[in-house]
């Protein structure tokens, strides 16, 4: 179990960028969690998937952001044109089933 | 719709001092209700969980929460702080399983000598 990876840890970038994230979930687990962080809130869902299979989509993603989870395997989310209102710290998380999610140390993007 | 309360934004204790972290959560059934701890730059850790039955629940690293119905509260407790439990805490709320977790916003401890 080497746990989930998260790439990049730290990104900062101009604003009306695009950004790319990756997760690596626990290889045997099914599911993908995608969660923002902002400052001083707890996490909020995005979206997660069952193998390549997008189940379900927070409101809260909006057309500027897609996950895609091609193989079952890894995920990206990707932000188009980003905004100020984007910074956050990004987690990912997976589990086996619906079983307890285990995450990784998050992403965190700055806009400038 | 779930949500939760964490009334405290921040909490000192000091080290061996015993410790009680509020959550009030909302929802129209019998929730499932989660505490996570997360410690700087990292992710979030599962401590306990209540599903059913017996109210009062043990977690990891010593902790225990108890579910009250009538009040609508799962609180987290320890006996006894130690300087590694420095950290923030958050309560959170399902309606069935791990899916569609709703979270609190977090209580940030500090343990001093």
């Amino acid at each position: 179990d080497t746990g989930v990876s998260q790439d990049p840890r730290h990104k900062i970038t101009k604003r009306g960028q695009n950004v790319t994230f990756r997760c690596d979930p626990i290889s045997e687990h099914n599911r993908l969690y995608w969660y923002r962080q902002t400052l001083g809130q707890g996490p909020e869902f995005l979206t997660y998937f069952q193998n390549e299979a997008q189940l379900e989509k927070s409101r809260l993603l909006s057309d500027r952001f897609s996950a895609e989870r091609p193989k079952g395997s890894f995920s990206t989310l990707e932000i188009q044109r980003t905004e100020q209102g984007d910074s956050a710290m990004y987690l990912c998380a997976s589990s086996f089933g619906d079983q307890p999610q285990h995450f990784g140390d998050g992403t965190r993007l700055s806009i400038l | 719709a779930q949500s939760v309360t964490q009334p405290d934004i921040h909490i000192t204790v000091s080290e061996g001092a015993s410790l009680e972290l509020r959550c009030n959560y909302s929802y129209g059934a019998t929730p499932y209700l989660f505490w996570y701890v997360q410690s700087p730059g990292q992710g979030l850790q599962l401590l306990l969980k209540y599903f059913s039955g017996d109210t009062l629940v043990q977690g990891i690293k010593g902790f225990e929460a108890e579910f009250k119905r009538s009040q609508s509260s799962f609180n987290l407790r320890k006996p006894s702080v130690h300087w590694s439990d420095a950290a923030e805490y958050f309560c959170a709320v399902a309606p069935g399983g791990y899916q569609k977790v709703t979270f609190g916003t977090g209580t940030k401890l500090q343990v001093i000598p």
